[in-house]
């Protein structure tokens, strides 16, 4: 089975704090993707990587960075965390070449700026 | 352009009723369609994939959903609701572009199963 492992479930931080969320995959996916989850709003992508020291922004970057030094690690950094940041952030990876292939999701960090 | 329209935001069944939830999707490629299922504080776990074979899919735990593309849907149901189907479930649409991976959620349909 798929493991994608997020290192934290619930976290706390506060405004103006850099924030450092982590994720790991054990099934050597090319492509990780971090997003938001909002009610209402659905998910929202942030940033993907398709490799090693690769990214891409998606759909809400602005306030994010990511990093992705080792293939099964990808981090999202908060560089300044602002209260409209609070939210349920996702992990998630999939193959590269086989766009039908389902992307994989971690269990979430849900994270309050205070 | 790519997106995915969920037609409802919420839906309540009694236990042991056939459950329909929506979906109507528009992709300028030949899409794979997924639909997943959120249980509260967890993360998303796939419940069925289409990828241009038997347009009748089959899925986890009764779930299965049939594609249409002259109606462009993607509806997902069940014959009998059981109470631990009660969920959030999101209907997504993926292509390739620019050599990426294009992926978009609809917004969610919060299911309700009712004693």
């Amino acid at each position: 089975d798929v493991k994608v492992t997020q290192s934290s479930r619930y976290l706390v931080k506060r405004t103006g704090e850099k924030v450092f969320l982590e994720c790991v995959q054990d099934m050597d996916h090319e492509n990780m993707f971090w997003y938001r989850q909002d009610p209402g709003l659905g998910l929202r992508l942030i940033y993907f990587s398709y490799d090693v020291k690769m990214k891409e922004k998606g759909d809400i970057p602005e306030g994010y960075s990511v990093s992705r030094e080792k293939k099964e690690r990808f981090s999202l950094i908060l560089e300044s965390a602002s209260t409209n940041q609070t939210s349920m952030y996702l992990c998630a990876s999939s193959f590269f070449d086989r766009e039908y292939q389902p992307q994989h999701f971690g269990d979430g960090t849900r994270l309050s700026i205070l | 352009a790519q997106s995915v329209t969920q037609l409802d935001s919420h839906v309540s069944v009694s236990e042991g009723t056939p459950v329909l939830l929506r979906c109507n999707y528009s992709s300028s490629y030949s899409p794979s369609l997924f639909w997943y299922v959120q249980h509260p504080n967890k993360g998303l776990q796939l419940l069925l994939k289409y990828t241009s074979a038997a347009t009748l899919v089959k899925g986890i735990n009764g779930f299965e959903a049939e594609f249409k593309k002259s109606e462009t849907s993607f509806h997902l149901t069940k014959p009998s609701a059981h109470m631990s189907d009660a969920a959030e479930y999101f209907c997504v649409v993926s292509d390739r572009r620019g050599g990426y991976q294009k992926v978009t959620f609809g917004i969610g349909t919060k299911l309700q199963v009712i004693p």
